[in-house]
């Protein structure tokens, strides 16, 4: 089975430029959420979505936006990039996002804004 | 505020070595402790701890979790190069939402 899929794996974009970054998840699994992680830092947590509900956010500003579609993939938005928006972007997903449910990541896509 | 702490953030050892990396928390709820290692890019999921004093063991790895003390430590034994990684790790919050809170992780390099 393939695992979670992330694209693209590398992005440069210049400050005010929106991105777009796709994730599919596991085959059955029906969360997906997305983390930023900073060069030297854990995984920072953005959203959670489940069956195309958003279950959870981070504390991020609304330049960050995502959405599930009905096969559970998922798109994370970011507009008016800034500088400090360059990171590397996870999307793990796992069966509900509930008890004992474990998550397991993508590759990530790494941004890079100039 | 919730945070997980790990220590130490880097640590260099020889192949053969015993490796133990902590993982301390403070969290308002506590569903889970995982710990994931991270190569390259993607965490790969090694354990997932809910419940004190019970050890989980993988090969060379193990980890426990004491959730009176709010900690956990991950031990490698027998440490190959292919450990070389950083090892992170996060506590699930439960409620209705499924974020992990991820420590900076420990950057562990293991030489011939």
């Amino acid at each position: 089975d393939a695992g979670v899929t992330q694209s693209p794996t590398h992005l440069i974009k210049t400050r005010g430029q929106h991105v777009t970054l796709r994730c599919s998840p596991i085959s059955g699994h029906k969360s997906v959420s997305w983390y930023q992680q900073v060069l030297g830092q854990g995984p920072q947590f953005i959203f959670q979505y489940y069956e195309k509900e958003e279950r959870g956010r981070g504390n991020f500003p609304d330049r960050f936006s995502a959405r599930q579609f009905p096969n559970y993939s998922s798109e994370l938005n970011v507009n008016a990039l800034l500088l400090g928006d360059s990171a590397l972007y996870l999307c793990a997903s796992s069966l509900a996002g509930t008890f004992a449910d474990t998550q397991y990541f993508g590759p990530g896509t790494r941004l890079t804004v100039l | 505020e919730d945070k997980v702490v790990q220590s130490p953030l880097s640590l260099v050892v020889h192949e053969g070595d015993t490796v133990t990396l902590n993982c301390s928390y403070e969290v308002t709820n506590f569903r889970s402790l995982l710990w994931y290692k991270q190569e390259k890019k993607a965490p790969t999921f090694l354990f997932m701890l809910t419940s004190s004093g019970i050890e989980k063991k993988s090969g060379r790895l193990s980890s426990i979790l004491d959730k009176k003390e709010l900690f956990s430590i991950l031990n490698i034994t027998a440490t190959q190069t292919g450990d070389s990684a950083v090892y992170l790790c996060a506590v699930d919050l439960g409620g209705s939402q499924g974020n992990l809170i991820f420590g900076k992780g420990t950057k562990l390099s293991v030489k011939p």
